[in-house]
């Protein structure tokens, strides 16, 4: 069963925009890792965000944690047409066993 | 530029028949993870591997499925019988850690179609 939820299923953006995707997750968690996978090929590690953080930065990308809520989002901002892909969040749980449940992921479209 | 590789890239195959994957984790890394992509049910577990040692395959269809580490540098994962049903695209993924959940560096995949 899939641990982690995005939200929403596909956005599609003019280029420039910023891109916001949520993940909803049900378990406590060690730590949360967001990917990103081009159409055709293997995910790419983005970010981790360990249980103990709020929020993250990477280049144009930004992540927040709320463990109250059980959730967290993805902040692609001044997006580009070359971040056109599927983006999936992945929960390794409290036990910290070493495995990840990935969620459904959402697909974002970037129109140049 | 270190990679996950995998071989084969695509397999198409007769149902019944037997399908080897191999996967070359990044020199160094000490887990692996096996993962099958399908639109239905998305990225799914099979099983993974620290220092060689199985952890997990409560993913993995016993019957049919198999997944060994012979050595530090090739992980298979064999379908044997195969079914229509097996038609995925089947990810390696590599990392380290000591213990604990960490970022995985994905393959490039196997596109399996079972006819």
């Amino acid at each position: 069963s899939q641990q982690g939820e995005e939200d929403p299923q596909a956005l599609s953006i003019q280029e420039g925009e910023n891109a916001t995707m949520n993940c909803s997750y049900k378990t406590s968690i060690n730590n949360l890792q967001w990917y990103r996978q081009n159409s055709g090929r293997g995910l790419v590690h983005l970010i981790l965000i360990r249980s103990n953080e709020r929020e993250k930065h990477s280049g144009r990308l930004r992540v927040t944690l709320d463990t109250s809520k059980k959730s967290s989002s993805l902040l692609i901002t001044a997006s580009r047409a070359a971040d056109t892909a599927s983006y999936f969040c992945a929960v390794a749980s409290s036990s910290n066993t070493g495995k990840l449940i990935f969620g459904q992921g959402t697909t974002l479209q970037v129109k140049p | 530029d270190a990679r996950v590789t995998q071989t084969p890239r695509d397999k198409v195959t007769e149902m019944g028949q037997e399908v080897t994957m191999r996967c070359q984790p990044i020199l160094g890394h000490n887990t692996v993870f096996w993962y099958r992509q399908t639109m239905m049910q998305g990225l799914e577990l099979l099983a993974y591997f620290r220092n060689r040692a199985p952890l997990d395959d409560s993913g993995m269809p016993k019957d049919r499925f198999s997944a060994e580490m012979p050595d530090a540098t090739l992980a298979t994962l064999k379908i044997q019988p195969s079914e229509p049903r097996d038609s995925a695209v089947y990810f390696c993924a590599s990392g380290f850690s000591a213990s604990g959940a960490h970022e995985q560096f994905f393959g490039p995949g196997t596109r399996l179609t079972v006819l």
